[in-house]
C-alpha cells in the first residue's frame, strides 16, 4: 500500500531557526508531492509542489528518491508560519491522501 | 474569483435527521473531492469524483453518499447522521490532481 509518514504532530521552534518538517513516502513510480498549509481556522491552502521546484514563503522542499523523502525546510522560521503542514503523497488513482499532519508552532 | 463553495460553514443537527452539504466550484475542474478533518488523524478522504457521474469512495465513506450530476456541484449527503460523524468537512476540487486541490472554507458538523 501506498503511505505517506509525518513521523513529527508538533515541531516547536524560537523564531529566526531553522525548520525541517519530515515526510516520507513510499512508493515506487515517479511521486508527484505537495505541501499544504493550514493556517489557523482557514482552508487548507496549496503550499508547495515538487515538480514545479517554486519557493514559496521562504519554504523549500526537494524530493530525494533514495530516502523516499520530501521534507519542507525553511532556513528562519516566522512567527507567521505557525499553522498546520500536511504532506500529499504520491496520486493513486486521482486519490489524494494527506499525512496526518504536522503542526508548527513558532516561538518569539 | 476561482474558489470552492462550501453550505453551511456550521452545522447542527440531530441524530438520524438527513442533512445535505453543498459544494460548487466555478472553475470547471473535473476532480472533486469530500474530506473530514479530526484531531490527531489529519485529513481522511470520504469520497472523490473523477467526473460528472464519476464517484469512488475513499477510505472513510461508511455513512455517507455523494453525487456528481453537474461539473460543477459535488454535495456530502449523510442519510441518517451519528455522533461519530461531528467533524470538519472539506470540499476540494482540482482541473487533475497533478496541480493539486482547491479546497473550501470548510464545514463544521456537530451531531449531537
Amino acid at each position: 500500500a501506498q503511505r505517506v509518514t509525518q513521523p513529527e504532530k508538533l515541531l516547536s521552534v524560537f523564531k529566526g531557526a531553522p525548520v525541517e518538517l519530515k515526510c516520507n513516502y513510499s512508493y515506487s513510480g515517479s511521486p508527484e508531492l505537495f505541501w499544504y498549509v493550514q493556517y489557523s481556522r482557514q482552508r487548507l491552502q496549496l503550499l508547495l509542489r515538487h515538480i514545479s521546484r517554486e519557493s514559496i514563503k521562504g519554504f523549500t522542499a526537494d524530493l530525494n528518491k533514495g530516502e523516499t523523502s520530501f521534507h519542507l525546510k525553511k532556513p528562519f522560521a516566522q512567527e507567521e508560519d505557525s499553522a498546520m503542514y500536511y504532506c500529499a503523497p504520491p496520486r493513486y488513482t486521482d486519490k489524494l491522501i494527506f499525512g496526518t499532519g504536522t503542526r508548527l508552532q513558532v516561538f518569539p | 474569483e476561482a474558489q470552492v463553495t462550501q453550505n453551511p460553514r456550521y452545522l447542527i443537527t440531530v441524530t438520524g435527521k438527513k442533512l445535505t452539504v453543498t459544494c460548487s466550484q466555478n472553475m470547471n475542474h473535473e476532480y472533486m473531492s469530500w474530506y473530514r478533518q479530526d484531531p490527531g488523524l489529519g485529513l481522511r478522504q470520504i469520497y472523490y469524483s473523477m467526473n460528472v457521474e464519476v464517484t469512488d469512495k475513499g477510505d472513510v465513506p461508511e455513512g455517507y453518499k455523494v453525487s456528481r450530476k453537474e461539473k460543477r456541484n459535488f454535495p456530502l449527503i449523510l442519510e441518517s447522521p451519528s455522533p461519530n460523524q461531528t467533524s470538519l468537512y472539506f470540499c476540494a476540487s482540482s482541473v487533475t490532481g497533478y496541480y493539486g486541490y482547491t479546497f473550501g472554507s470548510g464545514t463544521r458538523l456537530t451531531v449531537v
